[in-house]
């Protein structure tokens, strides 16, 4: 049974680039959340996906888009990148919001910004 | 501003022994609590939960206490195991067991 995958594992652009990362949800799981976890810190929520629409939201500027497909995988999207944006992106799935499910999450995808 | 702090960056404990783990809140209005661990190039695992209705959670060989009044809990590993280490994060939410507020982290290191 497959957990939840990201891809790719690390990735390096430059300051005012866009990126694109990728997570793949755990097998029965609907609802893809996404957390950057800055060096020396906590991972730190950034928004959550369920039928395909943002449901929650956290501090993070416009810059930071997202996107959940059909079939539950999700795309997290960075644009005019800066360099305070190097971090760990984790992706956590759960299944129908999840209040009481608790979050599985990826191995992350090293982001750094030169 | 830190809702949730883990005050000690990093724990040694011989094998065998108790392991305790703190973490401190601000927000009363958190009302999951939510302890993860963290494995070099892995990501989070969950590892216990509890509810603010409660006081205490055990599962196996840890068990989870919440001080309410304190704003306050802390995670008891018994008996530590040199497998055992790793980067524990704290996590509170006022969603269920979504939205999570980390704490910064552990760093528990069991030696044999």
């Amino acid at each position: 049974d497959a957990g939840v995958t990201q891809s790719p594992t690390h990735l390096i652009k430059t300051r005012g680039q866009q990126v694109t990362l990728r997570c793949s949800p755990k097998s029965g799981h609907d609802t893809v959340s996404w957390y950057q976890q800055a060096l020396g810190q906590g991972p730190q929520f950034i928004f959550q996906y369920y039928e395909e629409e943002e449901r929650q939201r956290g501090n993070f500027p416009d810059r930071f888009s997202g996107h959940q497909f059909p079939n539950y995988s999700s795309e997290l999207n960075v644009n005019a990148l800066l360099l305070g944006d190097s971090a760990l992106y984790l992706c956590a799935s759960s299944s129908g919001q999840g209040e009481n499910s608790p979050l599985h999450f990826g191995n992350g995808t090293r982001l750094t910004v030169t | 501003d830190q809702q949730v702090k883990q005050n000690s960056p990093s724990l040694s404990v011989q094998e065998g022994r108790i392991s305790i783990l703190n973490c401190d809140y601000t927000n009363s209005m958190f009302d999951y609590f939510l302890w993860y661990k963290k494995y070099p190039a892995e990501g989070p695992t969950f590892l216990i939960s509890i509810s603010s209705i409660k006081d205490k959670n055990e599962d196996g060989r840890f068990t989870v206490f919440l001080n309410k009044s304190a704003k306050h809990l802390s995670l008891h590993i018994v008996p530590s195991q040199p497998g055992d280490s790793a980067v524990y994060f704290c996590a509170a939410s006022n969603t269920g067991f979504q939205k999570l507020v980390f704490g910064t982290g552990t760093r528990l290191l069991v030696s044999p």
